[in-house]
C-alpha cells in the first residue's frame, strides 16, 4: 500500500530556504502516470496548492509562489522535494505532499500526514 | 485564477440529518472537475469525490456530489458521528489548481 511521509526542519529562520522531501513507500515514482504535489495550510486556514511535479522532470507551480518555489524529484530515492525560499512568517503552515492521478485529472487521492514548518528567528 | 466560495462556513447539524454543503466557482469549472475533501483536527484531508460527482474508492453512499458549471453540492443524506469535519472544494479544470475556504459541520 502506497505511503507518502514528509519530512524536513520545523523550524525555519526568515529569509532562508524551507526544505522539506516527501518520500514514497510501497511504490515507485515513475513507473506509473502519477503526478506528484505539494499543498500547504496554515494554522486554523484553508488549503493552498504550491505545485506538482511528474517524474519526467515536468514541474507546475502557483503563480502566486512561483518566483520562491523548487519541486525535484528523485526517483532512485523515491523522494520528491520543495524549495521555498525567502521565507516570511506567512509561510507558517503545515506542509502536504500528495499523489494525483496525473492529467487531465488534478486532485490529490492520496495524501501525506502533514509536516508543520514555523519561519521564525 | 478561480476563486471557489463555499457556504455555510458552519453547519450544525445532528446525526441522521441532512447536510447539504455549496461550492460556487466565480467562472466555470472545466468539464466539472471539482473534487471534495473531508479533513478531521489533526489530520490530512481525505478525497470524497471527484468529477463533481464520482465517489472515491472506499467512500460510502451516503455521501453525494453534483453540480456543474458554477454551482456544485456535497450532499451527506444521514450524518454518522464520524462525518462531523471540515469539508473542502477544490477546482481542477484550470490552472492554479484552487481550494474553497472550507465549511465546517458541527454537532448540534
Amino acid at each position: 500500500q502506497l505511503q507518502l511521509q514528509e519530512s524536513g526542519p520545523g523550524l525555519v529562520k526568515p529569509s532562508e530556504t524551507l526544505s522539506l522531501t516527501c518520500t514514497v513507500s510501497g511504490g515507485s515514482l515513475s513507473s506509473s502516470s502519477y503526478y506528484w504535489g505539494w499543498i500547504r495550510q496554515p494554522p486554523g486556514k484553508g488549503l493552498e496548492w504550491i505545485g506538482t511535479i511528474y517524474y519526467s522532470g515536468s514541474t507546475y507551480y502557483n503563480p502566486s509562489l512561483k518566483s520562491r518555489v523548487t519541486i525535484s524529484l528523485d526517483a532512485s530515492k523515491k523522494q520528491f522535494s520543495l524549495k521555498l525560499s525567502s521565507v516570511t512568517a506567512a509561510d507558517t503552515a503545515v506542509y502536504y505532499c500528495a499523489r494525483d492521478p496525473g492529467p487531465p485529472y488534478y486532485y490529490f487521492d492520496l495524501w501525506g500526514r502533514g509536516t508543520l514548518v514555523t519561519v521564525s528567528s | 485564477e478561480i476563486v471557489l466560495t463555499q457556504s455555510p462556513g458552519t453547519l450544525s447539524l445532528s446525526p441522521g440529518e441532512r447536510a447539504t454543503l455549496s461550492c460556487r466557482a466565480s467562472q466555470s469549472v472545466s468539464s466539472n472537475y471539482l473534487a471534495w475533501y473531508q479533513q478531521k483536527p489533526g489530520q490530512a484531508p481525505w478525497l470524497l469525490i471527484y468529477g463533481a460527482s464520482s465517489r472515491a474508492t472506499g467512500i460510502p453512499d451516503r455521501f453525494s456530489g453534483s453540480g456543474s458549471g458554477t454551482d456544485f453540492t456535497l450532499t451527506i443524506s444521514r450524518l454518522e458521528p464520524e462525518d462531523f469535519a471540515v469539508y473542502y472544494c477544490q477546482q481542477y479544470g484550470s490552472s492554479p489548481l484552487t481550494f474553497g475556504g472550507g465549511t465546517k459541520v458541527e454537532i448540534k
